[in-house]
C-alpha cells in the first residue's frame, strides 16, 4: 500500500464549480499535513498546512481526520488560474527517523475550463 | 532571485555517462533535501542534509548515486553510470528550522532538473 494516496483525476470542472479532493495515508504517526500545488514542468509549492480543526484560506478549504488518516481539499468558485496538479503531502513521524522526509501523492490533476 | 536554484536545468546524457547536479538553497537555510520526479507521480524523497550532515538517505539512492553539501551551502547529486530509468526531474528543496520537515518552516523548492538518459 502507499504511503499517500491520491485519486489522480484528471477532474475537469466548469469555471465557478466546487471541487473536492481527497486523501488518505498509511501512518497513523504521521505528524502534518499539507497541500502543494505542481504547474505543469514546475516546482511544486505550498498551497497551505492542513490542521485537525480544519482551515481555510480564501476559496480553499482543508480537512484532516486523523482517526480515518483522510485528508482533503475543498476548491470553491473554481478559476481557471486554479488548473493545476494537487498534491497530498505527509511529513515524517517523530523519534528522529523521518525528520526530513515528505511524501508525496501522486497528485490530482485538475482542469477548470470556461 | 534569492530562491532555490539548480543547475543544469536539463540535461541529456548517453546511458553509462556520469551525471552532475548542482543546488544553490535559500540563503541561510540550513536544511537541503534532494528529491526525484517522474512523469505522473509525485516527487520522491532521495536524501537531506541538516548543514553539511547526510541525515537521512532513501532506499531510492542507489551505490551510483551520491550527494554532498561540504561547507554546509550548496549541494551537489552526482548520478554515476546512468541508466535509462534515471531519466527524471531531480528536484532540489532548502528550509530553515529544526524540526519535522515542513513543520513550522516552509520547504521552498527549486524548478528542478531535468535528466534524460538516452
Amino acid at each position: 500500500r502507499k504511503e499517500v494516496e491520491q485519486d489522480p483525476g484528471p477532474f475537469n470542472v466548469p469555471e465557478g464549480a466546487t471541487v473536492a479532493f481527497n486523501c488518505t495515508y498509511s501512518n497513523s504517526a504521521s505528524q502534518s499535513f499539507f497541500w502543494y500545488r505542481q504547474d505543469c514542468r514546475k516546482e511544486p509549492k505550498l498551497l497551505m498546512s492542513v490542521y485537525s480543526s480544519g482551515n481555510e484560506d480564501g476559496r480553499f478549504t482543508a480537512q484532516l481526520n486523523r482517526a480515518s488518516q483522510y485528508i482533503s481539499l475543498l476548491i470553491r468558485d473554481s478559476k481557471l488560474s486554479d488548473s493545476a496538479t494537487y498534491l497530498c503531502v505527509v511529513n515524517g513521524v517523530a523519534g528522529g527517523t523521518s525528520y526530513g522526509k515528505l511524501t508525496f501523492g501522486q497528485g490530482t490533476i485538475l482542469t477548470v475550463h470556461p | 532571485d534569492t530562491g532555490v536554484s539548480q543547475d543544469p536545468r536539463h540535461k541529456i546524457t548517453k546511458r553509462g555517462q556520469n551525471v552532475t547536479f548542482r543546488c544553490d538553497p535559500i540563503s541561510e537555510h540550513n536544511r537541503l533535501y534532494w528529491y526525484r520526479q517522474t512523469l505522473g507521480q509525485g516527487p520522491e524523497f532521495l536524501t537531506y542534509f541538516q548543514n553539511e550532515a547526510q541525515l537521512e538517505k532513501s532506499r531510492l539512492l542507489s551505490d551510483r548515486f551520491s550527494a554532498e553539501r561540504p561547507k554546509g551551502s550548496f549541494s551537489t547529486l552526482e548520478i554515476q553510470r546512468t541508466e535509462q530509468g534515471d531519466s527524471a526531474m531531480y528536484l532540489c528543496a532548502s528550509s530553515l528550522g529544526h524540526g519535522l520537515a515542513g513543520t513550522g518552516n516552509t520547504i521552498y523548492f527549486g524548478e528542478g532538473s531535468w535528466l534524460t538518459v538516452v
